[in-house]
C-alpha cells in the first residue's frame, strides 16, 4: 500500500513564524499535491509538483511556497504564518497518469494565533 | 474553471436507510473519482468510473457516471453507522499531470 506520511498531525504558530509542513511518500510518485481543507470550501489545491524541482501553483498559492528537492518529499512552507492559514492541510501523491487516484495523508491541522 | 457541485451537503439517516449523493457540473471530465474521509483522516480512493454511463458497484455502494460525463452519483443501500464520513467527488481535468477538481462533499451521518 502507498503510505503518505505528514510530519505532524498537530501544529500551533504563532503569527509570523515561518512554517514548514513535510511530507514524504514511498511509492515513487511523480505527482505531489498539498491541499488545505476549511469546513464549507472544500479541498482547494495550493501547489503541486509533477517532478523533482518542479513546481506549479495551484488555485490558492498566496502566502505558500513549496520545495521538492527529492521524489518522495514535498514541503510546503508559510513564510510568515497569518491567522487565515489556521486549516487542515493534506498532503497526497499520485502517479503521473491521467485519472491516477491520490493517496492522502493524514493531514495536518495548523492553528496560528 | 471547471466545478463540482455535491448535494446535499449534509445527510443524516437512520441505520437500514438508502440514500443517495449527488456531483453535478457544466463541463465535461475525462474521469471521476469518490472519496470517503473519516474524521482525523485523509480521503481514501473508493472507486474510478472513466466512460459516460458506466456503473460500478462496491459491496452496498453504486456509483454512476453520466451518460455525457458531467455527473455522477453514488447510492448506498441499507446504509450502516460504518458509512459515516465526508464523501467528496472529484473530476479529472485531462492531460497528464492529474490535476483533480473537488466537489464540496457530503458530510453522512448514519445512526444506528
Amino acid at each position: 500500500d502507498v503510505k503518505v506520511t505528514q510530519s505532524s498531525r498537530y501544529l500551533v504558530k504563532r503569527t509570523g513564524e515561518k512554517v514548514f509542513l513535510e511530507c514524504v511518500q514511498d511509492m515513487d510518485h511523480e505527482n505531489m499535491f498539498w491541499y488545505r481543507q476549511d469546513p464549507g470550501l472544500g479541498l482547494r489545491l495550493i501547489y503541486f509538483s509533477y517532478d523533482v524541482k518542479m513546481k506549479e501553483k495551484g488555485d490558492i498559492p498566496e502566502g505558500y511556497s513549496v520545495s521538492r528537492e527529492k521524489k518522495e518529499r514535498f514541503s510546503l512552507i508559510l513564510e510568515s504564518a497569518s491567522t487565515n492559514q489556521t486549516s487542515m492541510y493534506l498532503c497526497a501523491s499520485s502517479l503521473g497518469a491521467q485519472g491516477s487516484p491520490l493517496h492522502f495523508g493524514n493531514g495536518t491541522r495548523l492553528t496560528v494565533t | 474553471t471547471q466545478l463540482l457541485e455535491q448535494s446535499p451537503q449534509f445527510l443524516s439517516i437512520q441505520e437500514g436507510e438508502n440514500l443517495t449523493v449527488y456531483c453535478n457540473s457544466s463541463s465535461v471530465f475525462s474521469s471521476l473519482q469518490w472519496y470517503r474521509q473519516e474524521p482525523g483522516e485523509g480521503p481514501v480512493l473508493l472507486v474510478t468510473v472513466v466512460t459516460g454511463g458506466e456503473v460500478k458497484k462496491l459491496k452496498r455502494l453504486t456509483f454512476q457516471f453520466g451518460d455525457a460525463r458531467k455527473d455522477s452519483s453514488l447510492h448506498i443501500t441499507a446504509a450502516q453507522p460504518g458509512d459515516t464520513g465526508l464523501y467528496l467527488c472529484a473530476g479529472g481535468e485531462g492531460g497528464s499531470q492529474g490535476n483533480l477538481i473537488f466537489g464540496k462533499g457530503t458530510k453522512l451521518s448514519v445512526k444506528p
